[in-house]
């Protein structure tokens, strides 16, 4: 057990909603980052926030948006959903935000949109 | 950009073989280096990782050089085992603009081991 917890495990929606992921970090951790996992793109690098702030971007779509809130705990929108988000979308969580940082994950959320 | 490229897999062990899989990667700068395996329904976890040229990562029996000269970071283990199967990530953390650190990872490998 990472100590990272995701919430839901499991959504199923259809084209054109829009969803809330949540991600809890590890007691302590300040950083925050979301990730998409496919079996076409490998994983992907959404955005990362540090202490509420957003730190790092990465392939983040504009249809998507992250929050971290000042408990630390962040949520991921995605937004005007297409049959292509369908994907495991992993949220990780550091101490702090250098570049040695191990980063802890939680067991993901799977996203299925039909 | 920063990528990293990894050996296409799967590749298929029988057990107390020995074990490599290849990683290569691009960089401006001189990133850290990163071996994350994943096991079936689970995250992502750390196995080891190098922040400088000619570091050596190791643990639980698998060991991975930084060699900044070749820009490899392959994973080797002596004897793998049954329970050594999933998938192995190889990944950096580059300094970008800002203050900031991108982390890229490789497309995973996949290991199964066979008793």
């Amino acid at each position: 057990d990472s100590g990272v917890t995701q919430t839901p495990k499991h959504l199923i929606t259809a084209t054109g909603q829009r969803v809330t992921l949540r991600c809890s970090p590890r007691s302590g951790d300040l950083s925050v980052y979301w990730y998409q996992q496919s079996l076409d793109q490998g994983l992907q690098f959404l955005i990362q926030y540090y202490n509420g702030e957003e730190r790092a971007k990465g392939n983040i779509l504009e249809r998507f948006s992250a929050q971290q809130f000042p408990d630390l705990h962040s949520e991921l929108n995605l937004s005007s959903l297409e049959l292509g988000d369908s994907a495991l979308y992993f949220c990780a969580s550091s101490a702090t935000s250098g570049e040695t940082d191990t980063q802890y994950f939680g067991p993901g959320t799977r996203l299925t949109v039909l | 950009g920063d990528s990293v490229t990894q050996m296409e897999g799967p590749v298929t062990l029988s057990e107390e073989a020995f074990l490599t899989i290849n990683c290569t990667y691009t960089a401006t700068g001189y990133p850290s280096l990163f071996w994350y395996v994943q096991y079936p329904g689970e995250g992502l976890q750390l196995l080891l990782k190098a922040t400088k040229a000619d570091d050596k990562g190791s643990n639980k029996g698998f060991e991975a050089t930084y060699r900044k000269e070749t820009t490899s970071f392959h994973l080797e283990k002596g004897s793998v085992q049954v329970s050594d199967s999933a998938v192995y990530f190889c990944a950096l953390s580059a300094f970008a603009s800002g203050g900031s650190y991108i982390p890229t990872f490789g497309r995973g490998t996949s290991l199964i081991v066979h008793p």
